[in-house]
């Protein structure tokens, strides 16, 4: 089965820095989304991008974010000026549309921690 | 209020019986239920997805929806250890954006 693949699995940055997290989403899907989870807490939306631009965003999506589909296959999240409030479970999402009934497809998710 | 909420648990089931996972949500005008499943430090895993009032199966799994109470559940037949889990409803808000309960910590007892 077809599935979100996401890379790094664990990404550690010292607060200040840059990263970017890396996602490929299924390959038939048009509508991609990252969504957080801080450890202990709910899985929070961030974004959710389709046809190269960005269809809604959080109040959590500020400035220091940002997202981009550089080619065909890759989604990515970059977070600049990291904080240590940044340090969460990341997972990117797929759905084929945009119909309330389509189910998000997860990937695994890539933990952040800001040190 | 919270726009969905769920208790956070732990909920203990011994083995073979029925677990209940109850849910209620603030917005009137959502259409759109899931549940699903996330294993510590995993990502979550679709389990049903309900639109309709009424009951929903598939397998040991069953949903109910009752919108006039705003209100969703799951049901799990038959609980098996793998089971165990915490269970996330989550409410379609429009465009995908999908808004998440804090989910209930299940614990099948063998």
């Amino acid at each position: 089965e077809p599935e979100v693949t996401q890379t790094p699995s664990h990404q550690v940055t010292q607060m200040g820095q840059e990263v970017i997290l890396r996602c490929v989403p299924i390959s038939n899907h048009l509508y991609f989304y990252w969504y957080r989870q801080i450890l202990g807490q709910k899985v929070e939306f961030l974004v959710s991008f389709y046809n190269n631009e960005i269809s809604e965003k959080s109040e959590i999506f500020d400035d220091q974010f940002s997202v981009e589909r550089p080619d065909g296959s890759n989604f990515t999240l970059k977070i600049r000026s990291t904080k240590l409030e940044d340090s969460a479970m990341y997972f990117c999402a797929s759905s084929p549309d945009r119909g309330r009934h389509s189910p998000l497809h997860f990937g695994n998710g890539t933990r952040l921690t800001v040190t | 209020q919270k726009e969905v909420e769920q208790n956070s648990g732990p909920l203990s089931v011994p083995e073979g019986a029925i677990a209940s996972l109850n849910c209620t949500y603030s917005d009137r005008v959502s259409q759109s239920f899931f549940w699903y499943r996330q294993y510590s430090g995993k990502s979550p895993e679709l389990i049903m997805s309900i639109y309709s009032n009424g009951d929903k199966e598939d397998g040991r799994f069953t949903a109910q929806l009752n919108k006039a109470s705003q209100y969703v559940s799951l049901l799990i037949r038959d609980s098996q250890p793998s089971d165990s889990a915490t269970y996330l409803c989550a409410v379609n808000k429009g465009a995908q954006k999908l808004v998440f309960g804090q989910g209930t910590r299940l614990t099948i007892n063998p």
